[in-house]
Order: structure tokens, then C-alpha cells, then sequence
């Protein structure tokens, strides 16, 4: 079974600053994985950043990047030089490796201020 | 198709209809599956189709839902004696794999039960 904790029902950042947004996770699997997708007003899920947990460097994708930590069962996505079209839903999920189903957290909204 | 297409993008029903949603995944896609989200909270697993085989139901919330996959392609998710509780925005993935690693989302159907 897994549970995906998203503490922070809303975040706001100026543009151009960074943000991090947190997200904690239980599993009793050995191997999984760990996703960040974000929700536009277009409601299509789209994928952020994943992070396979065998592995110990953490992701990063252009501005966006990970802070995996295993052990606190912790995996915050940090967002650098903020944009406009950074403002959405961002959805924690988790799934076992090899499982095709993925459970979310219940999402924050970030918000960007000019 | 270029992505995952779903339609009716908003639909309307009366307590009591029923209604019937459809995904067209990407083509080739072998996995698909559906899941529901509530406002103001993260999807959830309803089922999963690997080709016309749908191997797992078990996020069905009851038996008025029904999931099809005839010809291992487009996905009809029907709902029968629609109920308010009902309402929600219907999300439909597809993959590649029979993992979580490589799923797109399409952008969903709101319903809306009155």
C-alpha cells in the first residue's frame, strides 16, 4: 500500500524566484518510483520530474529538480527562476516498480506574481 | 494521434442518467487506464486495460461503472444511474508499458451530475 502527503494546499512565489514544494510518501515496496506531474486549468496531467528511489542522485530537469531524501520519506520538487506558466496544480504520486498504478497526494497550487 | 484524446470534454447528466465517456489513446499504446478525480483532491485508480484484456477493476467504486476496451484501441467508460457523488472529472492515461513509468494523460471529462 502506498500514501502520498502533500502538506501545502497552496504556495505562492514572485517570478524569477524559487520555490519548493513538499511532499512526503509511505510504501511498503522495496523499489519505486516517485513522479511530479503538473495540473494546468487544461486539467491534462502532465509529467514534471520522476525519480527511480535505487537511485541515489537526485533528477533534475532544467529548472526543476528533486530533494530525495530515502530515509524521510521525503521528496520536494524545487522550482528555479519561477514563470508565469509555472502556475498550476503539482501532484506528488508514488508507484511500486513494475506496478502500473500510481497514487497521488491531494496536490498544492502554486500561484506567480508578476 | 499525437496525444490522448478524451471527449466529452464537459458533460452534464441528471441524477438518474447514463453516461458514457471515451478515450482514444496514443496509437500503439498498449496499457490504459482510468482514473477519477474529486475536486480538490488527486486521481484515483479506477481500472486498467492491457489491450482489450481489463486486468484490474478493483478502483470501480461500484457496479453502475463499466469499462470497455473492444479492440484494444478507443475505451468507453459508461456509468449507469448516474448519482451526484458521481461528479468529477474523469481522467484516461495510456502507455507504452505495463508500468507507471511512461504514462500521458489526456485532459479529461468534467462530469457534472445535477
Amino acid at each position: 500500500a502506498q500514501t502520498v502527503t502533500q502538506s501545502q494546499p497552496e504556495m505562492s512565489v514572485q517570478e524569477a524566484e524559487t520555490v519548493t514544494l513538499s511532499c512526503t510518501y509511505d510504501t511498503s515496496e522495496s523499489d519505486y518510483y516517485l513522479f511530479w506531474y503538473k495540473q494546468p486549468p487544461s486539467r491534462q496531467m502532465i509529467l514534471v520530474i520522476r525519480q527511480e528511489a535505487y537511485k541515489q542522485q537526485n533528477a533534475t530537469e532544467n529548472r526543476f529538480s528533486v530533494n530525495f531524501q530515502k530515509a524521510a520519506k521525503s521528496f520536494s520538487l524545487k522550482i528555479s527562476d519561477s514563470q508565469l506558466g509555472d502556475a498550476a496544480m503539482y501532484f506528488c504520486a508514488s508507484s511500486g516498480a513494475g506496478s502500473y498504478q500510481l497514487t497521488f497526494g491531494k496536490g498544492t497550487k502554486l500561484s506567480v506574481i508578476p | 494521434g499525437a496525444g490522448v484524446s478524451q471527449s466529452p470534454r464537459y458533460k452534464v447528466a441528471k441524477r438518474g442518467q447514463d453516461v458514457a465517456l471515451r478515450c482514444d489513446p496514443i496509437s500503439g499504446h498498449v496499457s490504459l487506464f482510468w482514473y477519477q478525480q474529486a475536486l480538490g483532491q488527486g486521481p484515483e485508480f479506477l481500472t486498467y486495460f492491457q489491450n482489450e484484456a481489463q486486468l484490474d477493476k478493483s478502483g470501480l467504486p461500484s457496479d453502475r461503472f463499466f469499462a470497455e476496451r473492444p479492440e484494444g484501441s478507443v475505451s468507453t467508460l459508461k456509468i449507469q444511474r448516474t448519482q451526484q457523488e458521481d461528479s468529477a472529472v474523469y481522467l484516461c492515461a495510456s502507455s507504452l508499458y505495463a508500468d507507471s513509468y511512461g504514462y500521458t494523460f489526456g485532459s479529461g471529462t468534467r462530469l457534472t451530475v445535477v
